[in-house]
């Protein structure tokens, strides 16, 4: 069964600093896709970036990147330039292959940011 | 209204009631999903369906029941609350051929 870990339960960066965001994951697919979702105060899931495992290329998305590194099964966000409106939980998640033929997400616990200016 | 949404929004039920939680969609999705929200799990699948008519457990599905009539609709049911049941749900839906899960806006759940 896929598995990911979000060791991070909270983080902390001032405005306009980079901050990395870890996420791990455990699967026998070679086939899979990678997610970051972010859950403001609001409640409301936004989805982010998506790196799929035969991507060559580290995703990108404004100020969003992700750091895929296959062999070491991680899939870090790394956000850039942080502001005040990124403070929010983060949710890392896998793209699961179901016996159905079709996919489910599997996701981590999350980490909380809190950027201060 | 375009998109996907829950309805209620907000929900306080009894111990022991039966409850809907309403899911509608107007993209025509193949897919839909129900998630619970809990302080230090995460979001967990309850069920999931393919089109209309097909259903599957997820990770959680104890004490849940779903349909789908119609493939706009995906309606969550628990047949008889339970407070361990108290939590955020949410519907997902997903295109065939695409990766992204869209969302809807929650439903905060309290059974007392």
């Amino acid at each position: 069964a896929q598995k990911i870990t979000q060791t991070q339960p909270g983080m902390f960066v001032q405005e306009k600093e980079a901050v990395t965001l870890d996420c791990t994951y455990d699967t026998s697919d070679q086939s899979y896709g990678l997610f970051w979702y972010k859950q403001p105060s609001s409640g409301e899931m936004i989805f982010l970036i998506y790196q799929g495992s035969y991507d060559e290329q580290n995703a990108t998305e404004g100020r969003y990147s992700l750091n895929f590194q296959k062999a070491r099964k991680s899939a870090n966000l790394v956000i850039s330039a942080s502001q005040l409106g990124d403070s929010a939980m983060y949710f890392c998640a896998m793209r699961d292959a179901s016996n159905s033929g079709y996919s489910t997400l599997t996701f981590g616990k999350g980490t909380m940011l809190l950027v201060s200016p | 209204d375009a998109g996907i949404t829950q309805s209620p929004r907000y929900k306080i039920t009894e111990t022991g009631r039966q409850v809907t939680l309403m899911c509608h969609q107007t993209w025509s999705h193949s897919y839909m999903f129900w998630y619970r929200q809990d302080l230090g799990h995460g979001l967990r699948l309850i069920y999931y369906s393919a089109a209309a008519d097909i259903t599957d457990k997820g990770e959680v599905p104890d004490g849940y029941v779903v349909s789908r009539s119609k493939t706009e609709n995906f309606p969550l049911t628990l047949e008889s609350a339970t407070r361990s049941q108290t939590s955020v749900y949410f519907c997902a839906s997903l295109s065939r051929g695409l990766y992204e899960q869209y969302f809807g806006p929650g439903t905060r759940l309290t059974v007392t």
